[in-house]
C-alpha cells in the first residue's frame, strides 16, 4: 500500500477556494486514489476518487498530474460546514488490503 | 438500508473489565476493519478481516482480540480494559479494492 504524506492542518476563510495536496511517490500501476472526509464526532465518509487527470463531482474536484505521484483535492468557495478532516487514501484497484488512514488535514475554516 | 452498525455507542467500563464492540453490515462486504480514533488524532487501525475467514493485525493491536463470526459480523473484544484504551472505536466494511469504505457512527469507550 502507497504511503501518503498530507499536510497536518490548513485554515481559509469562508468563500475561498482551498487545495489539499497529498504525495504517494510509491503508487502503483494498479492504485486510485480516494479522499474522505471526517466531520466532529462522525466516520469517514468518500467524497472522491480518481485514477489520473482530472475528476470533478458535486461537492469537490480532485487533480492527479501526470505521473500520479501526488493529487490535489479542491474545495470551491469553502463554508464554514467544510471545517472537517481530510484524508487521502491510495487503494489497488482489487484484492482485499489493509487499509491506513493515516493523520489527514484538518481544515479550519474562518468566517 | 442501515449499511455499517455498530453497538453499543457509549459504554464506561472499569480498568480490568472486558466488554465486546459489536459490528455488522448489510452491504454484502467482504473487508471490515475496526479503527480507533483518540481526540484530535486521525484514525489508527487496530484489526482487520480482508475476507471472511481471516483476521490480521493492524497498527496498534496489542489489548485487542476480534472475530470475524461470519460475513456480516466483525466483534471487536478488550479482556482487560486499561484506561489508554479510552477513544472512539469505528467499524468499516468495504467490497474491497478501491471500492467505498462505509462507517459506522462509532463507539465511545470511556476506561475509568
Amino acid at each position: 500500500l502507497a504511503k501518503t504524506t498530507q499536510p497536518i492542518s490548513m485554515d481559509s476563510y469562508e468563500g475561498q477556494e482551498v487545495n489539499i495536496t497529498c504525495s504517494h511517490n510509491n503508487i502503483a500501476t494498479n492504485d486510485y486514489i480516494t479522499w474522505y472526509q471526517q466531520f466532529p464526532s462522525q466516520g469517514p465518509r468518500f467524497i472522491i476518487q480518481g485514477y489520473k487527470t482530472k475528476v470533478t463531482n458535486e461537492v469537490a474536484s480532485l487533480f492527479i498530474p501526470a505521473d500520479r505521484k501526488s493529487s490535489t483535492l479542491s474545495l470551491p468557495r469553502v463554508s464554514l460546514s467544510d471545517t472537517a478532516v481530510y484524508y487521502c487514501l491510495v487503494a489497488h484497484s482489487g484484492g482485499y488490503q489493509k487499509v491506513t488512514f493515516g493523520t489527514g488535514t484538518k481544515l479550519q475554516v474562518i468566517p | 438500508n442501515a449499511g455499517v452498525t455498530q453497538t453499543p455507542k457509549f459504554q464506561v467500563l472499569k480498568t480490568g473489565q472486558s466488554m465486546t464492540l459489536q459490528c455488522a453490515q448489510d452491504m454484502n462486504h467482504n473487508s471490515m476493519y475496526w479503527y480507533r480514533q483518540d481526540p484530535g488524532m486521525g484514525l489508527r487501525l487496530i484489526y482487520y478481516s480482508a475476507s471472511e475467514g481471516t483476521t490480521d493485525k493492524g497498527e496498534v493491536p496489542n489489548g485487542y482480540n476480534v472475530s470475524r463470526l461470519n460475513k456480516r459480523e466483525f466483534s471487536l473484544r478488550l479482556e482487560s480494559a486499561a484506561p489508554s484504551q479510552t477513544s472512539v472505536y469505528f467499524c468499516a466494511s468495504t467490497r474491497g479494492g478501491r471500492n467505498t469504505i462505509y462507517f459506522g457512527e462509532g463507539s465511545w469507550l470511556t476506561v475509568v
